[in-house]
């Protein structure tokens, strides 16, 4: 079935950069997001990439797919505190519907 | 920008209780969604819908039930509340395209006692 797998932590110190990945089954998926969650709040949309793209960038964000893998990933450059929150991939289903992956927790190290 | 309100941020009941969740949209988006959020258990869908008195299930619709008699409102019932109902609930909502990302109110966390 559709499935959307990403580890659920990744501690990274302040500065650098934080890369969090994902992978997806739905080889037919046209739309793939990228949700924040930060604590207490509801999903907020970062960024989405649509499938015949390899890239997007916005800002301090850089999106990467890689269709033939079935990965996509989730650049954060120069990692603050105010990134500290849980990171959604997800991607649109045969019916029409949005497949979330459990989440990874980025958690910023001083 | 695209707002979702949902009616409470916390939310607390005893069991057997009939519980309203309300949601409201201000962008007369066609589709709206409710999920529940638990650790470990990412997001499930409970119920969507996809115009005014349209409602479909989602992967887990035991023990609720919604209605959606207006467009820009989605309610989500609990017909008779238990403890394993207890849990961080987000509505959504998105327009008629396919692409469109869903959209997310702040959430309601409601606890069964």
């Amino acid at each position: 079935g559709e499935d959307v797998e990403q580890s659920l932590f990744l501690s990274v110190r302040e500065g650098d950069s934080s890369v969090i990945n994902c992978t997806y089954t739905d080889s037919s998926s046209t739309y793939l997001y990228w949700y924040k969650q930060e604590p207490g709040a509801g999903l907020q949309l970062l960024t989405y990439i649509f499938s015949n793209m390899d890239m997007k960038q916005d800002q301090r964000l850089t999106v990467l797919l890689n269709k033939k893998d079935k990965h996509l990933s989730l650049r954060i450059a120069d990692t603050q505190t105010g990134d500290s929150a849980i990171y959604f991939c997800a991607e649109t289903s045969r019916d029409d519907k949005i497949i979330f992956g459990k989440g990874t927790r980025l958690h910023i190290l001083p | 920008d695209v707002k979702v309100t949902q009616s409470s941020r916390y939310l607390v009941k005893r069991t057997g209780e009939k519980v309203f969740l309300e949601c409201v949209q201000d962008m007369d988006h066609e589709n709206m969604f409710w999920y529940r959020q638990d650790p470990g258990l990412g997001l499930r869908l409970i119920y969507f819908s996809y115009d005014v008195k349209m409602k479909e299930k989602g992967d887990i619709p035991e023990g609720y039930s919604v209605s959606r008699e207006k467009k820009e409102r989605f309610s989500l019932i609990l017909e008779s509340a238990s403890t394993n109902q207890t849990s961080m609930y987000l509505c959504a909502s998105r327009g008629h395209q396919r692409h469109q990302p869903q959209h997310f109110g702040d959430g309601t966390r409601l606890s069964i006692l």
